[in-house]
């Protein structure tokens, strides 16, 4: 079946960069998302991309993907405080029911 | 615009007990999605519904999770009888229809269920 995997934690300072990776082995996946899940809260989408492009941009957000590699990483620029959060990585395969694949989530703390 | 709307938003119950959770999904999104998210993991699909149809429910446990979706809006998910191992937050997304060209899933905020 498929599966989608992240690195559990990380920590960067604010006003850095942050990179957030993301591996998955369905090929024949159609939609890459990122979701953020602050605490108590549901998952909010945050960006996706078409699995035929190999970057996207929205604001202080990149996507880059590498479709050979099957990896996926969210660059985050300028991390502010309020970017503490989960981030989820998901995938949409190309069955008949497009099922969505979720990653275990990456803990993003931002150090003051 | 309202987003998905889940209640309760916690809930504790004994093992043994029922326990249900509703959900209301975003006005004119015809997919609903519930989801089993335990601690620190991913959400995991549970059942999918196109309206009123349940078009994917091979990851419910049928022997004590049940869903219904009557009219094609809101929608409940029932466990019964609960288990210690049932405790997590379930949530419910919705989204456009496949033919929408939109597949974007809205969460709605859970139900944190604890079966002591």
């Amino acid at each position: 079946g498929e599966d989608v995997e992240q690195s559990l934690f990380l920590s960067v300072r604010e006003g850095d960069s942050s990179v957030i990776n993301c591996t998955y082995t369905d090929s024949s996946s159609t939609y890459l998302y990122w979701y953020k899940q602050e605490p108590g809260a549901g998952l909010q989408l945050l960006t996706y991309i078409f699995s035929n492009m190999d970057m996207k941009q929205d604001q202080r957000l990149t996507v880059l993907l590498n479709k050979k590699d099957k990896h996926l990483s969210l660059r985050i620029a300028d991390t502010q405080t309020g970017d503490s959060a989960i981030y989820f990585c998901a995938e949409r395969n190309s069955g008949g029911y497009q099922k969505v694949t979720f990653g275990t989530g990456t803990k993003l703390q931002v150090i003051p | 615009e309202a987003g998905v709307v889940q209640s309760p938003r916690y809930k504790i119950i004994e093992k043994k007990q029922p326990v249900a959770f509703w959900c209301n999904p975003i006005s004119g999104h015809n997919t609903l999605y519930w989801y089993r998210q335990n601690l620190g993991q991913g959400p995991e699909l549970l059942i999918r519904y196109e309206n009123e149809e349940a078009v994917d429910d091979s990851q419910l446990p049928k022997d004590r999770f049940s869903a219904e979706r009557l009219k094609g809006v809101d929608s409940t998910l029932k466990i019964q009888p609960a288990e210690l191992g049932d405790s997590a937050v379930y949530l419910c997304a919705s989204s456009f229809p496949r033919t929408s060209g939109h597949y974007e899933q809205y969460f709605g905020p859970g139900t944190r269920l604890t079966v002591t």
